[in-house]
């Protein structure tokens, strides 16, 4: 079965610098996708960025911008010029290519605070 | 546009009562899902409708039943509620039900059974 972890529960970082938060996740399939959800207090889940991994080339949207790293089962997430409204939960997930439904797995996010 | 609306925001319970959650989607979506978030655990799949008519269950099925209406409405039932089902309930669409869908969530539902 397909797992995904974050080990950062928590993470910091001041207003136009740059963080990264990390993911892993475990699987023996070879075509699947990644993606990063954003939760802020609100509780909507928005969509920040997704990887396919059959794709060598590292997704990005705008200030966001991932490492992936197939063979180390990596996916990082890189948050570049950080701005307040940056501030939410980060959830990590994966998708299975081919299945027969979009059952995403999701990690145990990572809480970003982001110091004025 | 709405996009998913899910009601009702907020719901105290207490053991044994019973609850619908509604959710509705004005996007023509064919595929629909009910996840719930716990702390420490993410969000985890209940059941899912892949288009109108079916349902499948997910990951944590226990305890729910669910209807999908019609194509716009899905909805989650707790038949006789349970602290261990106190949660925050998201519903969520897709166009496909490929894996490369973009997901679109409700704003989800604060549960509590008391």
């Amino acid at each position: 079965a397909q797992t995904v972890t974050q080990s950062q529960p928590e993470m910091s970082v001041q207003e136009a610098e740059t963080v990264t938060l990390s993911c892993t996740y475990d699987t023996s399939e070879s075509d699947y996708y990644l993606f990063w959800y954003k939760q802020p207090p609100s509780r909507q889940m928005i969509l920040v960025i997704r990887q396919e991994a059959y794709k060598q080339q590292n997704a990005t949207e705008n200030r966001f911008s991932v490492n992936f790293q197939k063979a180390a089962k990596s996916f990082s997430l890189k948050i570049s010029d950080s701005q307040l409204g940056d501030a939410a939960m980060y959830f990590c997930a994966y998708g299975r290519y081919g299945g027969a439904t979009n059952k995403l797995i999701f990690g145990t996010g990572t809480l970003l605070a982001v110091q004025p | 546009n709405a996009g998913v609306t899910q009601t009702p925001k907020f719901q105290v319970l207490k053991t044994g009562q019973s609850m619908t959650l509604q959710c509705a989607q004005d996007m023509n979506h064919n595929s629909m899902y009910w996840y719930r978030q716990d702390p420490g655990m993410g969000l985890r799949l209940i059941y899912y409708s892949a288009s109108e008519g079916t349902t499948d269950k997910g990951e944590v099925p226990n305890g729910y039943n669910v209807s999908r209406l019609n194509k716009r409405e899905f909805s989650l039932r707790l038949e006789s509620a349970a602290p261990s089902q106190t949660s925050v309930y998201f519903c969520a669409s897709s166009y496909g039900t490929s894996e490369a869908e973009k997901l679109f969530f409700g704003s989800g539902t604060q549960l509590s059974v008391l």
